[in-house]
């Protein structure tokens, strides 16, 4: 079985600073590794997705993320917030081929909350 | 439409009613997905279907619950009896063809409420 730990609820910074959210996950298997934002009254968009190759992946709005297999994370960078990067961030993992179907398990959600 | 969409947005209900949530996913997605999502939590998986058939519907808490999708498009998610646990964001997503490296596109969600 799968499981994902975002190690913290909640991450306040000021605006322009840079941020990291961390994600750890449990498998016995390897994994895709996905992180959603949802942001006030909107459904969850995805951010970025790790599925093979390069460790560092890139994607919307400035954010990245490392993949580590060795720590069983994928921390999620930015190096310079933006007050509408205010909202809730959710790390998951699904499970390639077997019988998951790629449903996604995710972890407890941190709320980046950016100050002004 | 040009993405995912639940009805009703909210739904207040009694204990012991029943209720129904409608998915509409995304033209053409084969595959589609329910979460439930309780307060301060991540989404947790309830069902699967790719096309008419639920694939996996190892998510579902209790026999109180049940999704059909009879033409492969829209879903609806019902809930029988319903109790003041149930009560929830349940959000439906959809992707094609239903790979584990697929993109889920996600709607808004139904705030579900059991008074």
């Amino acid at each position: 079985a799968q499981s994902v730990t975002q190690l913290d609820s909640q991450v306040p910074v000021f605006e322009e600073a840079p941020v990291e959210l961390r994600c750890n996950y449990s498998s016995s298997v390897s994994v895709y590794l996905f992180w959603y934002v949802q942001y006030p009254n909107q459904g969850l968009q995805l951010l970025l997705k790790y599925l093979s190759g390069s460790t560092l992946v890139k994607g919307i709005n400035g954010f990245e993320a490392e993949f580590n297999k060795s720590q069983t994370s994928f921390h999620l960078r930015k190096p310079s917030v933006h007050i509408s990067d205010t909202a809730e961030y959710f790390c998951a993992v699904s499970e390639p081929g077997g019988t998951s179907y790629g449903k996604l398990t995710f972890g407890q959600g941190t709320i980046l909350t950016v100050h002004p | 439409g040009a993405g995912v969409s639940q009805t009703p947005s909210n739904k207040v209900t009694e204990k012991g009613k029943y209720v129904e949530l409608r998915c509409d996913p995304i033209s053409g997605h084969t595959a589609l997905y329910w979460y439930r999502q309780s307060l301060g939590q991540g989404p947790e998986f309830l069902i699967y279907f790719q096309g008419t058939g639920a694939a996996d519907d190892s998510g579902l808490p209790n026999d109180r619950f049940f999704a059909v999708r009879p033409e492969g498009s829209v879903s609806t998610l019902k809930i029988q009896r319903t109790e003041r646990g149930d009560s929830a964001v349940y959000l439906c997503a959809s992707s094609s063809p239903g790979l584990a490296s697929d993109t889920q596109y996600f709607g808004p969600g139904t705030r579900l409420t059991v008074l």
